[in-house]
């Protein structure tokens, strides 16, 4: 069946340590994954895309990669701070860029 | 600014009721989507339109029912054979799934 998985329900890290999350997907063959912020109450915010094609993307504190080979991709927060707590989500779409399908998030807290 | 209203923030049905959940977006955005959030799971996709008067039905649709008369404009109805209607959810919209989707604040759905 298919499957997406983040990979710990939550995180938590010393303010300043780099933070890493995973996702992982099975039976899906993603040309893109999206990566978003959830925080409380509210709906999520879109951060990053990156496509099958690229090995790694980034955006000012955040590095994203993508391994099509492993199923996974990774975000790295670093020099975190306090702000960056909030559930981070992973997305992927199921065919020419449109309707993606979502991870269940993983609750990060950067503790100060 | 651009973006996506839904409203109301808060909503309470009773047993037996149909309600009616607003999406309207001022993003020039063709696609639209509904999602529906339960603690511990990941975004689940309900309905999405791609362009006006035609939508699809998603992972989890039964029980719901949406129009897209206007480009502007998503609503959802939650009909009474929804067994299970509380939940958060949430309107997106995408002038294209590369570049993200912008969602809206969300609409917490309690049955009393």
């Amino acid at each position: 069946s298919q499957k997406i998985e983040q990979n710990s329900e939550a995180l938590n890290i010393q303010e300043g340590k780099t933070a890493t999350l995973t996702c992982n997907y099975t039976n899906y063959s993603p040309a893109y994954l999206q990566w978003y912020r959830q925080d409380p109450g509210r709906g999520p915010v879109f951060l990053l895309l990156i496509r099958e094609n690229e090995k790694e993307k980034r955006k000012e504190r955040l590095k994203v990669t993508f391994d099509t080979t492993l199923k996974q991709s990774l975000f790295h927060i670093t020099a975190s701070q306090p702000a960056d707590s909030a559930t981070y989500l992973c997305a992927l779409d199921r065919g020419y860029g449109q309707n993606f399908v979502f991870g269940p998030g993983t609750r990060l807290s950067v503790l100060p | 600014d651009g973006g996506i209203t839904q409203s109301p923030k808060y909503l309470f049905r009773k047993e037996g009721q149909n309600v009616t959940l607003s999406c309207e977006q001022n993003l020039n955005h063709d696609a639209m989507y509904w999602y529906r959030q339960d603690p511990g799971q990941g975004l689940r996709l309900i309905y999405y339109s791609q362009i006006v008067n035609d939508f699809q039905k998603g992972d989890i649709a039964e029980g719901y029912s949406v129009s897209r008369e206007k480009k502007e404009s998503f609503p959802l109805t939650v009909t009474s054979a929804q067994k299970n209607p509380t939940a958060f959810y949430l309107c997106a919209s995408t002038q294209g799934g590369i570049y993200g989707y912008t969602f809206g604040s969300g609409t917490r759905l309690t049955v009393v």
